[in-house]
């Protein structure tokens, strides 16, 4: 038990529409940060963000966008979805006690479909 | 891209031996991590350790790092049915935003 929940937990959708991602952390994990994972691969770092700002992104096109609010929840949206943004979307967070580079919780993801 | 890579990518054991997994890396970091992950599920963080250290244990794992060539080990002793899992190597680089880089993973199979 991470104490980081995501929902939903599978979506379907089709090429062109978009999507929003949710992410809801534990008080006092002040960053962060969304990962896609294709299947049989690792996870990817798409973006983090702490204290309510981008500060770190991955090399993922403007279409994948995020909010963080000040309830430690978080949000990844993705426009004009194509059928390679099929993954399963992972959101984790860092507690302050574990510092900047310290061990990330994850959520068990959203698995987006899209066809 | 891909920072860490895990060797070798499967692993089959049985149950009650030792599992060694491999991660090789590519530059400076400032920490790396072992991560559990069950069936495309969330990932577990299971150890962490600084560029500092070069080795650390906890509970049945132990982590070795090898900063002069850029490797990391993990091993499970005694293995269980329930240590079936994909396991991933993560970097935080040196001067990064802290962000994790993770390899393609190992999946584990243990045997009963």
């Amino acid at each position: 038990e991470t104490g980081v929940t995501q929902s939903p937990t599978h979506l379907i959708k089709t090429r062109g529409q978009q999507v929003t991602l949710r992410c809801s952390s534990q008080s006092g994990h002040n960053t962060v940060s969304w990962y896609q994972q294709a299947l049989g691969q690792g996870p990817q770092f798409i973006f983090q963000y702490y204290r309510e700002e981008e500060n770190g992104r991955g090399n993922f096109p403007p279409r994948f966008s995020g909010l963080q609010f000040p309830n430690y929840s978080s949000e990844l949206n993705v426009n004009a979805l194509e059928l390679d943004d099929s993954a399963l979307y992972l959101c984790a967070s860092r507690s302050l006690a574990g510092g900047a580079t310290g061990e990330l919780f994850f959520g068990e993801g959203s698995r987006l479909t899209v066809l | 891209s891909q920072q860490g890579e895990e060797d070798p990518q499967a692993l089959s054991i049985q149950e009650g031996e030792n599992a060694t997994m491999n991660c090789s890396y590519k530059t400076s970091i400032n920490n790396l991590q072992w991560y559990r992950q069950n069936s495309g599920r969330g990932l577990v963080h299971l150890i962490l350790i600084r560029s500092n250290e070069r080795e650390k244990h906890s509970g049945r794992l132990r982590v070795t790092l090898d900063t002069s060539k850029k490797s990391s080990s993990l091993l499970i002793t005694a293995s269980r049915a329930a240590d079936t899992a994909s396991y991933f190597c993560a970097t935080v680089l040196t001067g990064a935003n802290s962000k994790l880089t993770f390899g393609k993973g190992i999946t584990l199979s243990v045997r009963p």
